[in-house]
């Protein structure tokens, strides 16, 4: 299967535990995108990676979250001291142009007890 | 006041009725996707317009960029469609690489 995949797809853990997900895009797009979805909403931008360079972090993001893509190819999000609030799907979706149609994951569901 | 508003929020139907989803946005677009995203999180996308109509199967999907207003057709829906269909906008300039989401509408067919 040549599509994003998204691993793991859930995660349960303790407040102020670290987590990390980690997302493979389609292998020829250059684009990644992080985004992240609550019960009932639709999903809200996180960050734009264009090759390796993150481009745009939202100010969703706090401190506590950080994403790379050191070669360009998969990414990943990290979250230290995870808070209750954190709990969400986390999406991501690959792109071959800017402004192209997005390809999305499975997405990696988090829950913090 | 949301930028993108989906209405209805929840729909039941069945099977074999047509429906229609609706989404009316309040910026400049470049472009209007709509998406459909099945329980346990996966989002698929459906069309990506900026003006007309485009169909794929029983699906068809309008915009009206005047009216800053579009809808998704189902014909002869079936059980399987049953899913969130969201409707997302990417705003005309700036980072138009983003895109920003409405709520969703949740379709339930029934046989």
């Amino acid at each position: 299967d040549t599509g994003v995949s998204q691993n793991p797809r859930h995660k349960i853990t303790k407040r102020g535990q670290n987590v990390t997900f980690r997302c493979d895009p389609i292998s020829e797009h250059n684009r990644l995108y992080w985004y992240r979805q609550t019960l009932g909403q639709g999903p809200e931008f996180l960050t734009y990676f264009q090759n390796e360079a993150q481009l745009e972090k939202s100010r969703l993001l706090s401190d506590r979250f950080s994403a790379e893509r050191p070669k360009g190819s998969f990414s990943t999000l990290e979250i230290q001291r995870t808070e209750q609030g954190d709990s969400a799907m986390y999406l991501c979706a690959s792109s071959s142009r800017e402004a192209g149609e997005l390809f999305f994951g499975e997405g990696s569901r988090l829950t913090v007890l | 006041k949301n930028e993108v508003e989906q209405s209805p929020q929840n729909l039941t139907a069945q099977e074999g009725e047509f429906i229609t989803i609706n989404c009316s946005y309040s910026v400049g677009i470049s472009a209007l996707h709509w998406l459909q995203q099945h329980p346990g999180g996966g989002i698929v996308s459906l069309f990506m317009l900026s003006s007309g109509k485009k169909k794929h199967g029983r699906l068809i999907a309008t915009i009206n960029i005047q009216e800053k207003h579009s809808s998704l057709h189902i014909t002869a829906s079936h059980p399987r469609d049953s899913a969130v269909y969201i409707c997302a906008v990417r705003r005309s300039g700036g980072s138009n690489y983003k895109l920003t989401f409405g709520k969703g509408t949740l379709l339930t067919v029934n046989p």
